[in-house]
């Protein structure tokens, strides 16, 4: 299986700053046939279910505020918040979905600081 | 608007069985894979396994945690989505959510449900 691994665990960040969020994956995840990078990132408030934000590691998903943005290729990937919102507290998670064997990182808590 | 519900989960002793039922609606169910995925209490998401779409072969993948125990099935024509337990152990324990793919051959979750809480214990 393909192992995610994020870091940090946790973060925190003042209301207005960067928060980045880093996921390494123990393969490529690139398909180079396509040339995508088959890796979501999804955000998971208190109390609800998670939510899609970003996938083919930098396509942001449809209503998805723009603070928000993926990068990366092959088995590094970033998810940066360019300016941290209130509303942004909560845990963040990788998926590779390049096996159909699909994983997940760890998660990411962020919290203001 | 895509709709995902959840249910048949609760409390069950470990070795004993259960099935969940994912009804879903506001799209055209047949057409997506369903993707189950499991949280234990206060963790991380887990992915149990999915089943693809009869247009992508219909076939199921599992986690290696689950293989063999539960079993994924879809009823097109009635719109849900199956998940069946068996064997269960304590570990186990979670919110198993079913979650629909964002396209058709896409393999992330595109829309999730509010997800139904398991418990194994004796």
């Amino acid at each position: 299986d393909i192992v995610m691994t994020q870091s940090p665990d946790s973060l925190a960040v003042s209301l207005g700053e960067r928060a980045t969020i880093n996921c390494k994956s123990s393969q490529s995840v690139l398909y180079s046939s396509n040339n995508k990078n088959y890796l979501a990132w999804y955000q998971q408030r208190p109390g609800q279910p998670p939510k899609l934000l970003i996938y083919w590691a930098s396509t942001r998903e449809y209503g998805v505020p723009d603070r928000f943005s993926g990068s990366g290729s092959g088995t590094d990937f970033t998810l940066t918040i360019s300016s941290l919102q209130a509303e942004d507290v909560a845990v963040y998670y990788c998926q590779q979905y390049f096996s159909s064997l699909l994983t997940f990182g760890g998660g990411t808590k962020v919290e203001i600081k | 608007e895509v709709q995902l519900v959840e249910s048949g989960g609760g409390l069950v002793q470990p070795g004993r069985s259960l099935r969940l039922s994912c009804t879903a609606s506001g799209f055209t169910f047949g057409n997506y894979a369903l993707i189950w995925v499991r949280q234990a209490p206060g963790k991380g998401l887990e992915w149990v396994g999915l089943i693809r779409s009869k247009d992508y072969t219909g076939t199921t993948e599992y986690a290696a945690s689950v293989k063999g125990r539960f079993t994924i099935s879809r009823d097109d024509s009635n719109s849900i989505a199956y998940l069946q337990m068996n064997s269960l152990k304590t570990e186990d324990t979670a919110v198993y959510y079913c979650t629909r793919s964002h396209d058709y051959g896409d393999l992330f979750v595109g829309s999730w449900g509010q997800g139904t809480l398991v418990t194994v214990s004796s």
